[in-house]
């Protein structure tokens, strides 16, 4: 069964920084591009950042360019999300997503999601 | 950027009965168009992909349709467990643009 949980979520004031990880399991993790979405309070959904199968490729969102880092370890199966320059707009809940492709690229398994609230 | 329209934003249909849901892409995305189901508290739930290919364990009562610019997603014979908010996606480029999701809601 694949499984993706997210941790490291809370609350920090503007300016600061924060890492997330995702931790996936039931599928070979390095076969696969991963992402993280994000969905603000009652809002919809916005793809943050996207990491190729060795992580030597990544893609972002205009809105995080410059502030946010993907990044993965494949030994420990794990995706992470640097979150540098936080601000009030970044407050959400971060959904780790594992990609796939056919006719599209789309996500189609979803981690629980964890908030992040940014606020002083 | 491609920017996703997607309508009405919000919907109330009644158990049994059938409802579509549209989405209007800025540029032709040549079918690369995925649909999500999201319920309250829950994460999103991939439905189809490829604007008509249908996810593996999907209720064959969703269906996809469109090309180029104009998609749809119809829902038939509603049952209590589809009403939740469904989003579109861009899925051709970066930036995987979404929707602004459309909420299903019980008449």
């Amino acid at each position: 069964e694949v499984q993706l949980v997210e941790s490291g979520g809370g609350l920090v004031q503007p300016g600061r920084s924060m890492k997330l990880s995702c931790a996936a399991s039931g599928f070979t993790f390095s076969d696969y591009y991963m992402a993280w979405v994000r969905q603000a309070p009652k809002k919809g959904l916005e793809w943050v950042a996207s990491i190729s199968y060795e992580g030597s490729s990544t893609y972002y969102g205009d809105s995080v360019k410059g502030r946010f880092t993907i990044s993965r370890d494949n030994a420990k199966s794990t995706l992470y999300l640097q979150m540098n320059s936080l601000r009030s707009e970044d407050t959400a809940t971060y959904y780790c997503a594992r990609h796939g492709y056919y006719s599209a690229y789309y996500f189609d398994y979803w981690g629980q999601g964890v908030m992040v609230t940014v606020s002083s | 950027d491609i920017q996703m329209t997607q309508s009405p934003t919000s919907l109330a249909a009644s158990v049994g009965e059938s409802v579509t849901i549209t989405c209007l892409a800025s540029e032709d995305i040549y079918g690369s168009l995925v649909w999500y189901q999201q319920k309250p508290g829950k994460s999103p739930q991939l439905l189809i992909y490829g604007a008509t290919i249908l996810e593996d364990g999907i209720p064959s009562r969703f269906s996809g349709s469109g090309s180029d610019t104009q998609y749809s997603l119809k829902i038939n014979s509603l049952q209590p467990e589809d009403f939740a908010s469904y989003y579109c996606q861009n899925g051709l480029s970066t930036p995987f643009t979404f929707g602004s999701g459309t909420k299903l809601e019980i008449k």
